[in-house]
């Protein structure tokens, strides 16, 4: 267990649609890093925060955003959903910003989201 | 870009030794990390690089040469259970964590 939890498990929702992804972190981890991977795909990285604020922007859509609360969970809102973005959705801590160090990444079970 | 390569399968026989290799962009690299992921599951931390060398944690070994930009992981004595995708993953001045597209290995008996 890695100690960072993610809801829901699976979602299941239509074209259109808008759903939100939620993530709490490994307790004592600040950074909050969410990946997308699609069936067969690497971890496409889509947006990180730190303590409260964006701290690095992957490929994220301009349909997807996410927030980090002050309590250091974070959600990821994905808007007018499409078929391709059917995927596993995985959100990650790590203690440190990244700058430096080695603070590897734990990851929580992912989100699997299907899209019909 | 900051691409990471690495091979897309590899096959390897039980108690053998594998390796397996991973090129990044070098500008602004920060640490190499190596990730093992079973199918649907998350993927786990299994060894970090951010110095030329080698650092051994078991049967497990990771190397990095900055100055290529190039790194490898070694499983010796293969087990049926390391088979996975071997993900390798650069950190960046910028703060983010690319990740390669994994390495899909199988351990045949």
């Amino acid at each position: 267990d890695s100690g960072v939890t993610q809801t829901p498990k699976h979602l299941i929702t239509a074209t259109g649609q808008r759903v939100t992804l939620r993530c709490s972190p490994r307790s004592g981890d600040l950074s909050v890093y969410w990946y997308q991977q699609s069936l067969d795909q690497g971890l496409q990285f889509l947006i990180q925060y730190y303590n409260g604020e964006e701290r690095a922007k992957g490929n994220i859509l301009e349909r997807f955003s996410a927030q980090q609360f002050p309590d250091l969970h974070s959600e990821l809102n994905l808007s007018s959903l499409e078929l391709g973005d059917s995927a596993l959705y995985f959100c990650a801590s790590s203690v440190g910003g990244g700058l430096s160090g080695e603070s590897p990444l734990h990851f929580g079970n992912g989100t699997r989201l299907t899209v019909t | 870009g900051q691409n990471i390569d690495q091979p897309t399968e590899m096959t390897a026989t039980e108690g053998a030794i594998v390796q397996i290799n991973c090129t990044y962009q070098t500008s602004g690299f920060n640490g190499l990390f190596w990730y093992q992921q079973h199918a649907g599951e998350a993927p786990t931390f299994l060894s970090y690089n951010v110095l030329d060398g080698l650092e051994e944690k078991g049967r497990f070994s990771s190397f990095l040469s900055r100055s290529k930009g190039y790194s490898y992981l070694l499983l010796k004595e293969l087990q049926m259970k390391d088979s996975a995708s071997y993900l390798c993953a650069s950190r960046y001045n910028n703060n983010d964590m690319r990740f390669g597209a994994g390495t899909r290995l199988t351990v045949k008996p």
